[in-house]
């Protein structure tokens, strides 16, 4: 199984700031990699897929880059509603491996 | 619109089995794939498996290998995910989710509590 690396755990910014989550995978997943928040008893939602494409509806400050073993997500000018855990997950193969989460704080 | 809408909490006594069902509407079912994904309290996601919305094909996660089994039926639009000989460690919420572009999971059930107690 690809095993996934996810940091910071945790992370508390300010409304207007600048954040940026780090995935790492064992292996290279090329670009098969999504990213997805998820708000305490929601499912999960899909923010950006192969790596770097931001799924439809989605506000441009969520955006992703990276390619291989090593991928970022970024949020620029955090609003209140971006409080949440985020996930990275593989799906260059089965099992389709999910990261520990990020769960981000507004101040 | 598509939707996926999920059947309601189980509780099981451990040893048992348990059927989720998942219902698809606003989209061409046979052209989608659909995942499993359950989350323990306080954890991660957990990706358990996938079947074909097209022939019912499946991959299951090595994890629940001999114990987990999807089926579709197709005049219904639905999807089925049976889980046999529960313990308390699959006490989780589990969700179906279509597959979206390049094996992302863009539209998700609302998730079905599954309870394992004695």
């Amino acid at each position: 199984d690809i095993q996934m690396t996810q940091f910071p755990s945790s992370l508390s910014a300010s409304v207007g700031d600048g954040v940026t989550i780090t995935c790492r995978t064992s292996q290279s997943v090329r670009t098969y990699l999504n990213w997805y928040q998820q708000k305490p008893g929601k499912a999960p939602n899909l923010l950006i897929y192969d790596a770097s494409s931001l799924q439809g509806g989605l506000p441009s400050r969520f955006s992703g880059s990276g390619s291989g073993t090593d991928f970022t997500l970024t949020i620029s000018s955090l609003e209140p509603e971006d409080s949440a855990t985020y996930y990275c997950q593989q799906s260059s193969s089965t099992p389709r491996t999910f990261g520990q989460g990020t769960k981000l704080e507004i101040k | 619109q598509v939707q996926l809408m999920q059947s309601g909490a189980e509780v099981r006594k451990p040893g048992a089995s348990v059927e989720v069902s998942c219902r698809a509407s606003g989209y061409n079912f046979s052209r989608f794939g659909v995942a499993w994904v359950r989350q323990a309290p306080g954890q991660g996601p957990e990706w358990m498996g996938w079947i074909s919305g097209y022939n019912g094909n499946t991959n299951y996660a090595q994890n629940f290998q001999g114990r987990l089994t999807m089926t579709i039926d197709k005049s219904t639009s639905k999807v089925f995910m049976e889980l046999r000989g529960l313990r308390s460690d699959d006490t989780a919420v589990y969700y179906c989710a279509r597959d979206g572009s390049r094996g992302s999971s863009d539209f998700w059930g609302q998730g079905t509590l599954v309870t394992v107690s004695s």
